[in-house]
């Protein structure tokens, strides 16, 4: 099993519809977990922290559910400029060198 | 603006030449830089761990003599892909620990590398 799991997708969405990714985890003691945005050809740039009691940032909400070992990233009101691939980030307990999945390729049509 | 920065954004080479790829942290001193590697639509995946003073620390299955790492500095970290072949053909990236903790990690913007 692979440490940190993501969906490939694409996910194909129309603009404003509602889409949400999962993530999962191996390594129980993962401490801190983030999500990442990635544009083609680009450096991935952070999205946002994801917190155990989960939090949102505007259009985004992050979940955290240690129990069944997975990370979820919702985002409502999809918009065109949310094309991208989304990285989910682990780093493992006591570890400072984070493991990424491989991303979820997000395309919002019009 | 950018807290590391990475250099060249473009390359393109000849098969058995060498390249390198430079990476700098501004503005803050980084003893501990990570190269990843990442292939189209394939996560980034760590090649090594740069420390600043002495010798990097591979992961399994990355050729140190192929990819040589140099981190003379606490602000520069460079990779040289060393008689490159199309296959080492890749989006090279490097990033760097945030300061104070939280697990910030600062990206370099990320290097292609043809090889022809």
């Amino acid at each position: 099993r692979k440490e940190v799991e993501q969906d490939p997708g694409p996910f194909n969405v129309p603009e404003g519809a509602t889409v949400a990714f999962n993530c999962t985890y191996s390594n129980s003691a993962s401490q801190s977990f983030f999500w990442y945005r990635q544009d083609c050809r680009k450096e991935p740039k952070l999205l946002m922290s994801v917190y155990s009691s989960g939090n949102e940032d505007g259009r985004f909400t992050a979940q955290l559910n240690r129990a069944s070992q997975y990370i979820s990233l919702l985002i409502r009101d999809s918009k065109l400029s949310d094309s991208a691939t989304y990285l989910c980030v682990v780093f493992p307990g006591g570890s400072y060198i984070p493991t990424f999945g491989r991303g979820t390729s997000l395309i919002v049509h019009p | 603006g950018a807290v590391v920065s990475q250099h060249p954004s473009w390359v393109i080479c000849k098969s058995g030449t060498s390249v390198k790829i430079e990476c700098r942290s501004l503005d803050f001193q980084a003893t501990t830089m990570f190269w990843y590697r990442q292939f189209p639509k394939q996560s980034l995946m760590l090649m090594a761990t740069s420390n600043e003073g002495s010798k990097a620390t591979y992961e399994q299955g990355v050729e140190k003599d192929k990819f040589l790492i140099n981190h003379a500095s606490l602000t520069l970290s460079t990779l040289t892909v060393t008689s490159a072949h199309p296959e080492d053909s890749s989006f090279y990236i490097c990033s760097a620990p945030g300061q104070g903790g939280g697990n910030t990690i600062y990206f370099g913007e990320g290097s292609w590398l043809t090889v022809v």
